[in-house]
């Protein structure tokens, strides 16, 4: 099955600072991405999606990822941190095998500190 | 105006009960699933649902049901709660069941057995 993967399960940045959020993939065939965002008690809100083309996306509130096909990484970057920023970040991938199951990464904690 | 609702937000029982989460999308959708969220944040696919026709059972034991009366509903059915019922379930939509077409998730319901 294809999966990704979130090797950090808290990342902490100033405000102000660039953040970015590691999300690795490992699919057979081209990949289709994503990334979500979870506030407390909330549902998990689309963020961006690569598919094809650039490999540079932009999304919603100023985040873009980056897709990397010889490292199979799609890390998710925002210039500048806010506080709001602050959230659950989920990283997905459709199964193209499994009838385009979306599986989404473990979350990474995203804190962003005045 | 919300566009994935569900009810109740909320809903603690004991026991062997058995309870009913609803859920509606007004996004004119054709794909809804049902999503659950362990303690530790991890999302997994238990249902969804494509112009009503069941298209995935994540190993979901039987106790637990979908049913749709309709393209914008899927609701779930859950008989004998047990104690590792206790979570949070989402529900989600999709345009169709297309690899590049986001998930559009409701805000949970938290469930807690007693």
């Amino acid at each position: 099955a294809q999966s990704v993967a979130q090797p950090e399960d808290q990342v902490n940045v100033a405000e102000g600072n660039p953040l970015t959020v590691k999300c690795t993939y490992s699919v057979s065939g081209n990949p289709y991405l994503f990334w979500y965002v979870q506030y407390p008690n909330r549902g998990l809100q689309f963020l961006l999606k690569y598919i094809t083309g650039d490999n540079l996306v932009k999304g919603s509130y100023g985040f873009e990822a980056e897709f990397n096909k010889s490292q199979t990484s799609f890390h998710l970057k925002k210039p500048s941190a806010l506080v709001s920023d602050s959230a659950l970040y989920f990283c997905a991938v459709r199964d193209v095998n499994n009838n385009n199951d979306m599986r989404f990464g473990a979350g990474t904690r995203l804190t962003v500190k005045p | 105006d919300t566009a994935v609702s569900q009810t109740p937000k909320y809903l603690v029982t004991q026991m062997g009960n058995d309870k009913s989460i609803k859920c509606e999308q007004n996004l004119g959708h054709d794909t809804m699933y049902w999503y659950k969220q362990d303690s530790k944040k991890f999302l997994k696919i238990m249902f969804s649902y494509n112009n009503k026709e069941l298209i995935i059972n994540e190993t979901v034991p039987n106790r637990f049901s979908p049913k749709s009366p309709d393209k914008a509903h899927l609701n779930l059915h859950i008989n004998s709660l047990e104690l590792g019922d206790s979570a949070v379930y989402f529900c989600a939509s999709s345009q169709d069941l297309r690899a590049a077409s986001p998930l559009h998730f409701g805000n949970g319901t938290r469930l807690t057995v007693t």
